[in-house]
């Protein structure tokens, strides 16, 4: 069956450090990946996504690249700010998966000023 | 209203009751999800509702646990005889439709507390 993978959390970072949280996944069809983010008290929100092979999703400074070959769909920052503290959960949806969203564990980024 | 409505926000219940959460998806949104998200880990999958077809519930943990949605629109996760297990924040998410591409908008989520 589909399942997402992600690299377990917490991640520290200093305020204006680079971010990558990796993400890999497992579909037997073509899936569309995303990006989702909640942060502290909020509920979870769409980050970005991607729909193809090598289509770039992006979005408030965030990146993620869809990797067919290597299916990986990792989330970078160039400069993380320390309001990017927030839980990140990748995820995935395909049409053999009956449609529903499968997210990974979630890695959580403390970023410190 | 204009986003996913989920209530109460809040519910501590004694081991061995019934509870119901109740979410209330965007309209027109054909596609409701369930979720549980326990402390410390990811999204765990428990149910899906896409119009009028039969639920994908090969999430349920189980069956204690059900959950219907009424006219398309309403769902309602009931969880019988509580376990302390069962503790966890339960999550709904709707979605306009079943392309694979649709991004699912989340409520805030019912946290609930067995003791």
């Amino acid at each position: 069956g589909n399942s997402v993978t992600q690299m377990e959390g917490p991640v520290t970072l200093s305020e204006e450090a680079f971010l990558t949280i990796n993400c890999t996944y497992t579909a037997t069809g073509y899936p569309s990946l995303f990006w989702y983010v909640q942060y502290p008290g909020e509920g979870l929100q769409l980050l970005l996504k991607a729909t193809k092979a090598d289509d770039k999703g992006s979005n408030k400074g965030f990146e993620a690249t869809y990797r067919k070959e290597t299916t990986s769909f990792h989330l970078e920052k160039g400069s993380v700010q320390v309001s990017d503290s927030a839980v990140y959960f990748c995820a995935l949806s395909d049409y053999t998966g009956g449609f529903k969203t499968i997210f990974g564990a979630g890695t959580r980024l403390f970023v410190k000023a | 209203g204009a986003g996913v409505s989920q209530s109460p926000s809040n519910k501590v219940t004694e081991k061995g009751k019934d509870v119901e959460l109740r979410c209330d998806p965007i309209s027109g949104h054909t596609a409701l999800y369930w979720y549980r998200q326990s402390l410390g880990q990811g999204l765990e999958f428990l149910i899906y509702f896409q119009g009028n077809s039969a639920p994908d519930k090969s999430g349920l943990p189980s069956d204690r646990f059900s959950a219907e949605r009424t006219g398309g629109s309403v769902s309602t996760l009931t969880i019988q005889r509580t376990q302390q297990e069962d503790s966890a924040v339960y999550l709904c998410a709707s979605s306009l439709d079943v392309r694979p591409d649709t991004e699912a908008f989340f409520g805030q989520g019912t946290r609930l507390t067995v003791v």
